[in-house]
């Protein structure tokens, strides 16, 4: 089945270290993006990829980086320079040109202790 | 103020209501509209796509767009308890452009 999976679903991390979350799409779509989810708020981006070896800032990269190496993949890390890093992520894909529908994963769930 | 309001809710019905959720927008360019069901826990996933304005029906769902109002709605008939998720409106200019996101409405259907 075609798909986006995002890994770990949970993590638990202390201050001040870094994490990276990962994000594989079999879709073979060209796009790809990370999103954050807090709670009473609509998705913020993060960072988008409209192709491999490229990709630019959203509204909230600060204290974010991502890599996209590879058509399937777009990993996030998290630094320690986000201020306040305990959130939903959300990372998606889609076909560029199309109707602009966005294929999610089901999230990473990150908390800084 | 947010380019696109949503109330969060949340909203409680009893099973079998009619649900109405909505959003209004400030960017009279937007012209994709697209309601997004997000279950707990849960990416969102897409469940109406609508281009400029006009309704849309998919089963128990309907989608309108008053493009003179800045006002879109999704209507849910005959609502079952599986329906309780947030539903989160996004919209663009043009179907290359980023989304613009709602908060999302938390939607509770009782049994």
């Amino acid at each position: 089945d075609g798909g986006i999976t995002q890994s770990p679903k949970y993590l638990f991390r202390k201050e001040g270290q870094n994490v990276t979350l990962s994000c594989e799409q079999n879709l073979n779509h060209d796009a790809m993006y990370w999103y954050r989810q807090d709670p009473g708020q609509g998705l913020r981006l993060i960072y988008y990829s409209q192709i491999v070896n490229d990709f630019q800032k959203g509204d909230i990269a600060e204290g974010y980086s991502v890599s996209r190496e590879k058509k399937e993949s777009f990993p996030l890390t998290v630094t320690s320079a986000q201020k306040n890093p305990t959130a939903f992520y959300l990372c998606a894909s889609s076909v560029p040109g199309g109707s602009g529908e966005l294929f999610f994963g089901e999230g990473s769930r990150l908390t800084v202790l | 103020q947010k380019e696109v309001e949503q109330d969060p809710g949340p909203l409680s019905v009893p099973e079998g209501a009619i649900v109405s959720l909505n959003c209004t927008y400030s960017n009279s360019a937007f012209q994709y509209f697209m309601w997004y069901r997000q279950y707990s826990r849960k990416g969102p996933e897409l469940l109406m796509y609508t281009y400029s304005s006009g309704n849309k029906e998919d089963g128990r769902f309907t989608a309108q767009v008053d493009k003179s109002s800045k006002y879109i709605s999704l209507f849910i008939r005959d609502s079952q308890p599986s329906d309780s998720a947030t539903y989160l409106c996004a919209m663009s200019e043009d179907s290359n452009y980023q989304l613009i996101w709602g908060a999302g409405t938390k939607l509770i259907i009782k049994p």
